[in-house]
């Protein structure tokens, strides 16, 4: 009964492919994330949504592109993969500021 | 802007040792705080948390105090276990119009030693 899940968990790709995450979260929430952490377990917010509506962008490069169909669902997708761009990827999502639940990550290696 | 700053990592105690893990803040207007954790392989996991000044969160043991004058909120616990091993986040959220983001801390790693 898992709360905010992620799909793949583990992806492995090549420079310049395009890979896409997906997210469903069944908490009835109307605010989703996409965070980034990198390999020094630093993390910092991609993008926000609220009720479908996107309400964050923080400086992420055009190659990435958030996408939700409705509010229960947030996927991310991403062009022209590169190196840099290995990390894990979390979704998450919350009903009040600050209180967000996240899901267990994706993590992403390009090789 | 908004920032969060953690005692460096890693720490690490050996099993029943007192615990404490720095974090203080720089925020305009009134902050919530989380602590969050993430074991490993996991996501994060909310710890606790306060909304105003000398609130205090608590949790599975572990205790933090908003200090406004100080701008912290320090992660204790009087004893710790193995099963506690992970890293901890600390991390603010300026509800005004952050719709709700968090910004955290680099993250500490915690190892505890049986």
């Amino acid at each position: 009964d898992t709360a905010v899940s992620q799909t793949p968990k583990y992806l492995v790709t090549q420079m310049g492919n395009d890979k896409s995450i997906k997210c469903e979260q069944n908490l009835g929430h109307d605010t989703m994330y996409w965070y980034k952490q990198d390999s020094k377990k630093f993390l910092k917010i991609m993008f926000s949504y609220n009720n479908k509506e996107l309400i964050i962008n923080e400086t992420v490069p055009n190659r990435f592109s958030p996408k939700s169909p409705d509010k229960a669902h947030l996927n991310l997708h991403i062009n022209s993969l590169e190196l840099g761009d290995s990390a894990v990827y979390f979704c998450a999502s919350s009903y009040e500021p600050g209180t967000i639940y996240f899901g267990e990550g994706s993590w992403l290696t390009v090789v | 802007g908004d920032s969060v700053t953690q005692m460096e990592g890693p720490v690490t105690l050996s099993e029943e040792a007192f615990l404490t893990i720095n974090c203080t803040y720089t925020a305009t207007g009134y902050p919530s705080l989380f602590w969050y954790v993430q074991y490993p392989g996991e996501g994060l996991q909310l710890l606790l948390k306060a909304t105003k000044a000398d609130d205090k969160g608590s949790n599975k043991g572990f205790e933090a105090t908003y200090r406004k004058e100080t701008t912290s909120f320090h992660l204790e616990k009087g004893s710790v276990q193995v099963s506690d091993s992970a890293v901890y986040f600390c991390a603010l959220s300026d509800g005004g119009t952050s719709y709700g983001k968090l910004t955290f801390g680099q993250g500490t790693i915690l190892t505890v030693h049986p």
